[in-house]
């Protein structure tokens, strides 16, 4: 059964640093996305990486795979307080259904 | 450009009622899936549907089911709810190919008292 790890799973920062949010998973699959979800909102998608080296930024966001570790990554460039979210990493089973990642709490302190 | 709109945005029932959700995808999407989550967890999933036929199925009991309309729109029935049941109850839609994300409604949040 595919499983899917994060961590950390909480995570806080402070403005101007740097840090990185890791997610493992058990099977291969070449589809991993990333998902950004604020309190009480749903989930807005981030990045989806399809291949082995794919690298994806936006902003202070950016995001890499590595197909044959089962790793992706998720690094935060000089993290600013709107970062503050939860992010989630999933990965696309055969079967088409995403499997989540508990999810990494992360808030940026002033 | 209208996002995937879910309904009703809350919910109360009690234990063994049932429980309809609807869901209607962003316009030109085929596929939907519906997603539990838990407080402080991950979605699960627990259908997607494509072209009105069920494409996948997560670990759900069978109280749990789900359909597609002629128009792409979607609903997701319970029966004999539980406490457990209580969560948030995500539909997302995509246009079904390889590389097409989620997109997420905001949810119907249901609580079974």
């Amino acid at each position: 059964e595919l499983k899917v790890e994060q961590n950390p799973l909480f995570l806080s920062m402070q403005e101007g640093k740097n840090y990185t949010i890791y997610c493992n998973y058990s099977t291969t699959s070449d589809r991993l996305y990333w998902y950004r979800q604020d309190p009480g909102k749903s989930l807005e998608s981030l990045f989806v990486l399809l291949s082995n080296g794919a690298v994806k930024q936006e902003g202070r966001l950016m995001a890499s795979l590595d197909t044959k570790a089962r790793l992706s990554t998720l690094h935060i460039t000089a993290a600013v307080h709107d970062l503050s979210a939860t992010y989630f990493c999933a990965v696309q089973t055969l079967n088409n259904d995403m499997r989540f990642g508990a999810g990494t709490r992360l808030t940026v302190k002033p | 450009d209208t996002g995937v709109t879910q309904s009703p945005t809350h919910l109360i029932k009690t234990r063994g009622q049932q429980v309809t959700l609807r869901c209607s995808p962003i316009s030109g999407h085929k596929s939907v899936s519906w997603y539990q989550q838990v407080l402080g967890q991950g979605p699960q999933f627990i259908f997607q549907y494509y072209e009105k036929e069920e494409r996948g199925r997560g670990n759900f009991p069978d109280r749990f089911s789900a359909r597609q309309f002629p128009n792409y729109s979607s609903e997701l029935n319970v029966n004999a709810l539980l406490l457990g049941d209580s969560a948030l109850y995500l539909c997302a839609s995509s246009e079904g190919t390889f590389n097409s994300p989620l997109h997420f409604g905001n949810g119907t949040r249901l609580t079974v008292t």
